[in-house]
Formats: C-alpha cells, sequence, structure tokens
C-alpha cells in the first residue's frame, strides 16, 4: 500500500531554515509527482510547489519563490522541502502529498504531516 | 492567479439533512477541480476529483458537480462521520490553488 512518511517535528528561530523529508513507498516512485501542502494553526491549505520524481524539475508557488527548495532522492524515494529566512507566521503543519492519477494535481496519498515552529 | 472562492466558511446542519457547498474560480477551469473532507487532526482526504467523480471507497451520498467556473459539493444525507471541514482544489500544470474550506458542524 502506499505511504507517505514524514520527518518529525521542528523548532527554528526566525531567519533559520528547516528541511522536511518525506519517504514514500508502496509504488514506483518515478511514475508520479509530490506536492507540499502547509496549515498554519486554525487556517486553511495552502499549497507550496510541486516536484517530478522522475525528472527533478519543481513548480512553486509564486509566495515562495526564492524561500523554498523541492528535491528528490530516487535511491531512497525520499523527497525534501527545504524552506528558508523562515518567520514566525511559517508556524504550521507541513504535508507531502502524491498525486492519485498520473499528470494531476488530485492529492491521493498523504503524509502525517510535521510540525515546523518559528519561534524566538 | 486562479482564485477559488468557497461558500459558506461554516454551516450548522443536523443529521439526515442536504448541504451544498459552492466554489467559484475567477475564470474557466474546466473541470480541473477536486473536493477534500478534513477532519481534527489528520491529513485532508480526497472526495472527489475532476468535479464529479467519487472516489472509490467514498460514501454515494457525497457528490460533485459543475464545470468552467461553477461548482457544487453535496451531502445528500449528513451522517455524524461527516463532520469535517471541507475544500476544493483547482490544479493545472503549473499550480494549485485551495478554497479557503467549509467546516461543516451540528
Amino acid at each position: 500500500q502506499v505511504q507517505m512518511v514524514q520527518s518529525g517535528a521542528e523548532v527554528r528561530k526566525p531567519g533559520a531554515s528547516v528541511k522536511v523529508s518525506c519517504k514514500a513507498s508502496g509504488y514506483t516512485f518515478f511514475s508520479y509527482g509530490i506536492s507540499w501542502v502547509r496549515q498554519a494553526p486554525g487556517q486553511g491549505l495552502e499549497w507550496l510547489g510541486w516536484i517530478s520524481t522522475y525528472s527533478g524539475d519543481t513548480n512553486y508557488a509564486q509566495k515562495f519563490q526564492g524561500r523554498v527548495t523541492m528535491t528528490t532522492d530516487t535511491s531512497t524515494t525520499t523527497v525534501y522541502m527545504e524552506l528558508r529566512s523562515l518567520r514566525p507566521d511559517d508556524t504550521a503543519v507541513y504535508y507531502c502529498a502524491r498525486e492519485k492519477y498520473k499528470f494531476s494535481g488530485s492529492l491521493g496519498y498523504w503524509g502525517q504531516g510535521t510540525v515546523v515552529t518559528v519561534s524566538s | 492567479d486562479i482564485q477559488m472562492t468557497q461558500s459558506p466558511s461554516s454551516l450548522s446542519a443536523s443529521v439526515g439533512d442536504r448541504v451544498t457547498i459552492t466554489c467559484q474560480a475567477s475564470q474557466d477551469i474546466s473541470d480541473y477541480l477536486n473536493w477534500y473532507q478534513q477532519k481534527p487532526g489528520e491529513a485532508p482526504k480526497l472526495l472527489i476529483h475532476d468535479a464529479s467523480n467519487l472516489e472509490t471507497g467514498v460514501p454515494s451520498r457525497f457528490s460533485g458537480s459543475g464545470s468552467g467556473t461553477d461548482f457544487t459539493f453535496t451531502i445528500s444525507s449528513l451522517q455524524p462521520e461527516d463532520i469535517a471541514t471541507y475544500y476544493c482544489q483547482h490544479y493545472d500544470n503549473l499550480s494549485v490553488t485551495f478554497g479557503g474550506g467549509t467546516k461543516v458542524e451540528f
């Protein structure tokens, strides 16, 4: 069965960086792209970007351009999301999510979420 | 950028009620519209893809319709386990945009 397992909670100071991992299993890794979505406390869902696990191509939300980097490691079937220059309003649960259907933005498989807290 | 306007932001209903949520796109998005359910402390769950296609295993009381700019999500008979927040989501080859969410309560 498809599983997306994320790394554990992180605490960072403003201005620092955080790198969250998402290990995929149960399917052919490079067949489906993966998105990152975050949710601030009590707020809605916000898309950060997408990475092709086949080519490494990325699409980032304009809001995060220059501050986010997504990478993939096919040898360990893991994708990473690094967010830099952290601010307190980056405090959120960060999710990775796999496409349910190829070439589709239908996010059918989600990680458990990683809590990132940004506080001085 | 395409904006997704979801309404209402919250609603109160009773068991057995018909619940309707709407999502409006700022421009024509064809049927590139999904619906998710999120319960507290859980990741979102995909319920409907491409406007009207029910995911396998999702109860038939859930349905979606629409195309272009106006979309509707319906729960035909609200059940206790349906208490959650629902999100619409548009996708294209460049980006993903979520609606603001609708919290369904008793």
